[in-house]
């Protein structure tokens, strides 16, 4: 069976650009999750999102946004992109939103 | 606010012994604790989940333990071996269990 898997795997944007990161979730999995880890530190909660609404949102600034589409895989859009979006993006499924959570390999954004 | 704090910070250990990693959290009403494994640049490996009734998981090598009272988790690895050499995350999960919060992570490296 397939993990979660993000694409693109690396990217490299121009400050002010817009980005958009795609998730897919382990099949069965209702839930998805995205996470910013910047280097050196733990991950930081972004959204939530389970049965396509969202269920939770992190300390992030409104560039930020996500969905969820009906085949459950997701996408998150950071807008206006600034030198300290640069960071590891992590996408995370489960069953139901508080059951065990599986990352994927996680996107590797720099912002330059 | 949740804050989780992960001590030590790095921890260099020579084949063979055994080690505990610790955690600790400042909000008690969790709803489950989980411990991962991260390789550098890469996401995160789910290694053992423990919902608050719980007190311990194990699996293999791996124990870990939960004190929700005292807001204190311990990750214990027997018998190391250099491919354990990675950096050892622990999360909790809000009442709600829609969001987790990253401690900052143990960087182990295990030599021959």
């Amino acid at each position: 069976d397939a993990g979660v898997t993000q694409s693109p795997t690396h990217l490299i944007k121009t400050r002010g650009q817009h980005v958009t990161l795609r998730c897919s979730p382990i099949s069965g999995h209702k839930s998805v999750s995205w996470y910013q880890q910047v280097l050196g530190q733990g991950p930081q909660f972004i959204f939530q999102y389970y049965e396509k609404e969202e269920r939770g949102r992190g300390n992030f600034p409104d560039r930020f946004s996500a969905r969820q589409f009906p085949n459950y895989s997701s996408e998150l859009n950071v807008n206006a992109l600034l030198l300290g979006d640069s960071a590891l993006y992590l996408c995370a499924s489960s069953w139901t939103g508080t059951a065990e959570a599986f990352f994927g390999q996680g996107t590797r954004l720099t912002v330059v | 606010k949740q804050e989780v704090t992960q001590i030590p910070a790095a921890l260099s250990v020579p084949e063979g012994e055994n080690l505990v990693l610790n955690c600790s959290f400042t909000d008690s009403a969790i709803y489950n604790l989980q411990w991962f494994r991260q390789d550098p640049g890469k996401g995160l490996t789910s290694l053992l989940l423990i919902q608050s009734s719980q007190r311990e998981q194990t699996s293999g090598r791996l124990n870990a333990s939960l004190d929700k009272s005292s807001g204190r988790s311990t990750l214990y690895i027997a018998a190391s071996q250099p491919g354990d050499s990675a950096t050892y995350l622990c999360a909790v999960a809000n009442n709600a269990g829609n969001m987790l919060t990253f401690g900052g992570g143990t960087r182990l490296m295990v030599k021959p």
